[in-house]
């Protein structure tokens, strides 16, 4: 069975410019999540939809972050413009029937803004 | 305090021995609680998910104690492969309402 996909795996890219890093869930799963990871922060959710549908946004750290989730296979998260301490490690993950069950995450993008 | 809290470590321990980590949690009415395990620059994964009555998988042995708030996780006979960071995930219930992750226990199991 296929995981989580994200895309890109690694991304750099001068300050200023926009980023967008991908996501598709795992098929049959209702329910996905963005996390940022760094050394100084650890894990740190910034978003979860369910139902394609956009529940918590509260981690997101301003307006130059946003997401989307236009149906039930795809995500985007959107940097702009990013700034080197949006530098980090950004993590997609779904899960079936929402929070209460675990969750299965994708390999993750890398991201260093320079 | 935080909402869940882990012992960074590292745990240093030989081939063979007995570890366990615990993890405290703020909110008593919590009510879904993981183990996940993360090998450095890879994505976390789920180890076990964590039952009231406790629950055993292998070598691992997960334990929640509701009463003073934490779980813990116990792992007999390390291996090298059991070198990985290891994650304390609870459902908070809070406004978020959505899992929240310690920042990891840190096991290197040693030759």
């Amino acid at each position: 069975d296929a995981g989580v996909i994200q895309s890109p795996r690694h991304e750099v890219t001068e300050m200023g410019q926009e980023v967008t890093l991908r996501c598709k869930p795992i098929s049959g799963h209702n329910s996905l999540f963005w996390y940022r990871q760094t050394m100084m922060r650890g894990l740190e959710l910034l978003i979860y939809f369910n139902n394609n549908v956009p529940i918590d946004d509260s981690g997101m750290p301003e307006d130059r972050f946003s997401a989307k989730m236009p149906n039930a296979s795809f995500s985007t998260l959107k940097i702009q413009p990013s700034e080197p301490r949006d530098s980090a490690v950004y993590f997609c993950a779904s899960s079936q029937q929402g929070v209460n069950q675990p969750q299965h995450f994708g390999d993750g993008t890398r991201l260093s803004i320079l | 305090r935080k909402e869940v809290e882990q012992d960074p470590g590292p745990f240093n321990v030989p081939e063979g021995a007995t570890v366990a980590f615990n993890c405290t949690y703020s909110n008593s009415a919590s009510q879904s609680f993981f183990w996940y395990r993360q090998d450095c620059r890879k994505e976390p994964k789920l180890l076990m998910s964590v039952y009231s009555s406790g629950n055993e998988d292998g070598r691992f042995t997960a334990q929640l104690n509701r009463a003073s708030q934490y779980i813990s996780l116990l792992i007999r006979d390390s291996k090298l492969s059991d070198s990985a960071t290891y994650l304390c995930v609870v459902n908070m219930y809070t406004g978020r309402r959505a899992l929240t992750f310690g920042s990891g226990t840190r096991l290197q199991v040693q030759p």
